[in-house]
This record gives structure tokens, sequence and C-alpha cells, in this order.
């Protein structure tokens, strides 16, 4: 079952611009993770973050969370064309640990 | 550099047929999932796996798919027979106690059912 949701479902932008997804979970968590899918390969792990934080970065990207209205998003700066790619977020949905994916945002990048 | 392989990358094969899907996990790692990806559905869990025993496969048709870890360096999800709606890209993921940690997903199984 999927317990994230992302919005925008598909987000165009030009390259310099900044992205920003959404996601949007259901149940209490102890983390949230983003994942990035180039066309016709795995997931790639971005960034976790964890319940008891508020902010965090890694390089361009920047990823907030906030547990009182169950959302995080997920800033990239300066976009280029290599960032053009599927983003997901996923949670830990239980004591298994399992993860718990939303739909994703397929992003553009215009050159 | 550590990563998850698939085996095959790529699958043809004819309605009714068998199709086994292989997937080498990072050594190390005691967790395995099996996903399913397609257009319409998007990212679905098939079976999910700790220290080699099934924890949660209620996302897997149990008529026809099988999971299973032989031993901690392989994984295998087999379908039979096969139909046309199994077409999709089939990704393994592993990791340390996943939900705690990251998952690391292999490049997939792009399966065509004709």
């Amino acid at each position: 079952s999927q317990q994230g949701e992302e919005d925008p479902q598909a987000l165009s932008i030009q390259e310099g611009e900044n992205a920003t997804m959404n996601c949007s979970y259901k149940t209490s968590i102890n983390n949230l993770q983003w994942y990035r899918q180039n066309s016709g390969r795995g997931l790639v792990h971005l960034i976790l973050i964890r319940s008891n934080e508020r902010e965090k970065h890694s390089g361009r990207l920047r990823v907030t969370l906030d547990t009182s209205k169950k959302s995080s998003s997920l800033l990239i700066t300066a976009s280029r064309a290599a960032d053009t790619a599927s983003y997901f977020c996923a949670t830990d949905g239980d004591s298994n640990y399992q993860l718990i994916w939303g739909a994703g945002t397929k992003l553009i990048i215009k050159p | 550099d550590a990563r998850v392989t698939q085996t095959p990358r790529h699958k043809v094969t004819e309605m009714g047929q068998e199709v086994t899907m292989r997937c080498q996990p990072i050594l190390g790692h005691n967790t395995v999932f099996w996903y399913r990806q397609t257009m319409m559905q998007g990212l679905e869990l098939l079976a999910y796996f700790r220290n080699r025993a099934p924890l949660d496969d209620s996302g897997m048709p149990k008529d026809r798919f099988s999971a299973e870890m032989p031993d901690a360096t392989l994984a295998t999800l087999k379908i039979q027979p096969s139909e046309p709606r199994d077409s999709a890209v089939y990704f393994c993921a592993s990791g340390l106690v996943t939900g705690r940690t990251e998952a690391f997903f292999g490049q997939g199984t792009r399966l065509t059912v004709v």
C-alpha cells in the first residue's frame, strides 16, 4: 500500500530554477526518505530525515519535515538537466520497518 | 563498489511460461524487498524478507507468484504461469533494517509477457 502522496505529479522548470516537491503521509513515522529514479533505472537514495529533525541539507538538496502536518518537502536548488528524474518519498510504516512509497513526482528540467 | 545485482535485465516470454528473476543483495544486508513498478500502479511491494525469512508477501498474487531466499546471497521471484498483466519492471532492493536506513535498489528486470 502507498502511504505517501507526492505533489505535484509532474513538474517542468527551466534549468537553473529551484524545484520543490512535496510529500504527505498518513501515519506516524520514525523517518522519511527521498529517492530519485532516472528513466529505466533503479531508485537511488538521496536523503533521510528523522522524525525529530526539521530540516536537512545535502549539496543542492534541502529537505524539510513537519510531523504535525505529516508532510515533507524536497527542494532542489539551481536545477540541472541531469536532475530530470522521478522523485519518491518513502516512510517506515510499522515495526517491521517496511518502506511505504508515494506515487512520485516526475521532474523535467528544460535546458 | 557494493551494489544489488538483478538478472536478467530484460525478459520477453510467452504467456503461460515460467519466469524466474534473480537478485544478489549487497553482502551483509539482512533485508530484501521485491517490488513491481508499472505506470498505472506505481511501485508495489510484492515480498519482503528479513534474515531470509519472509515477513510480508501479502502484495503478491499467491496463485502464480513465489519468492524465496535459498541463501543469503540469492533471492528469487518466480511467476508460473506468466500472464500479459505481469508485464512490468521488477526491482529488488536490500538494506540493513530498512526503514531506519536506506534501501539499495538493483537496476530491475523489465518483463514483457506476450
